[in-house]
């Protein structure tokens, strides 16, 4: 079983900072990386797909990078409705494997 | 617009059974791969199972293998999950959703609101 480790765990970001979220692999992924937001009392949402493929209507503000083992999820100036859990996940093989989550406070 | 409705969850004791549905809506059902991901109160994100668009290829993670079984059913636009011989470790919110674009069993893109299962005596 592939084991993704976020880092960090939780982050307290004012207004208009940037957030940079990681994600590392126990073994090597390729770009089979996704990045979700969840929201209080909501479902996921997708963010980034297959490492820094955005995903429809998503705000430019995200962005996604890396290959292999190691991926960022970057949030350039934070907005207040970004408060979150984002999740990392890897598709490259079964079980599918999700990230502990990072957990995004608006100081 | 796609939209999920998951149902079926409640509470239910230890080796019980549930079968828990969502009905599927704003795109062609038959097309896309489907899984079912849960979250335990307060904890992170857990992927349980997935199915083919043909309903051909299923998966499981080793935590359900062999008690749930997923299928779905075309004429109704449903997914399914049987869940049997239940334990306190499956109590959690059980979310539909629906996979990308392209490949046999590919990640999810849109989720349901979940449903919440609880099992205990």
């Amino acid at each position: 079983e592939i084991v993704l480790t976020q880092s960090p765990d939780f982050q307290s970001v004012t207004p208009k900072e940037k957030v940079t979220i990681t994600c590392r692999a126990s073994q090597s992924i390729g770009s089979n990386l996704h990045w979700y937001q969840q929201k209080p009392d909501q479902s996921p949402k997708l963010l980034i797909q297959y490492a820094s493929q955005s995903f429809s209507g998503v705000p430019s503000r995200f962005t996604g990078s890396g290959y292999g083992t190691e991926f960022t999820l970057t949030i350039n100036s934070l907005e207040a409705e970004d408060a979150a859990t984002y999740y990392c996940h890897q598709s490259s093989s079964l079980p599918w494997t999700f990230g502990q989550g990072t957990k995004v406070e608006i100081k | 617009e796609v939209q999920l409705l998951e149902s079926g969850g409640g509470l239910v004791q230890p080796g019980g059974s549930l079968r828990l549905s969502c009905a599927a809506s704003g795109f062609t059902f038959s097309s896309y791969a489907m899984s079912w991901v849960r979250q335990a109160p307060g904890k992170g994100l857990e992927w349980v199972s997935a199915i083919s668009g043909s309903g051909g290829s299923t998966y499981y993670a080793d935590s359900v293998k062999g008690r749930f079984t997923i299928s779905r059913d075309y004429s109704k636009n449903t997914l399914y999950l049987q869940m049997n011989s239940l334990r306190a470790d499956d109590t959690a919110l059980y979310y539909c959703a629906k996979g990308m674009v392209g490949g046999v069993i590919v990640p999810p893109d849109y989720w349901g609101q979940g449903t919440l299962v609880t099992v205990s005596s």
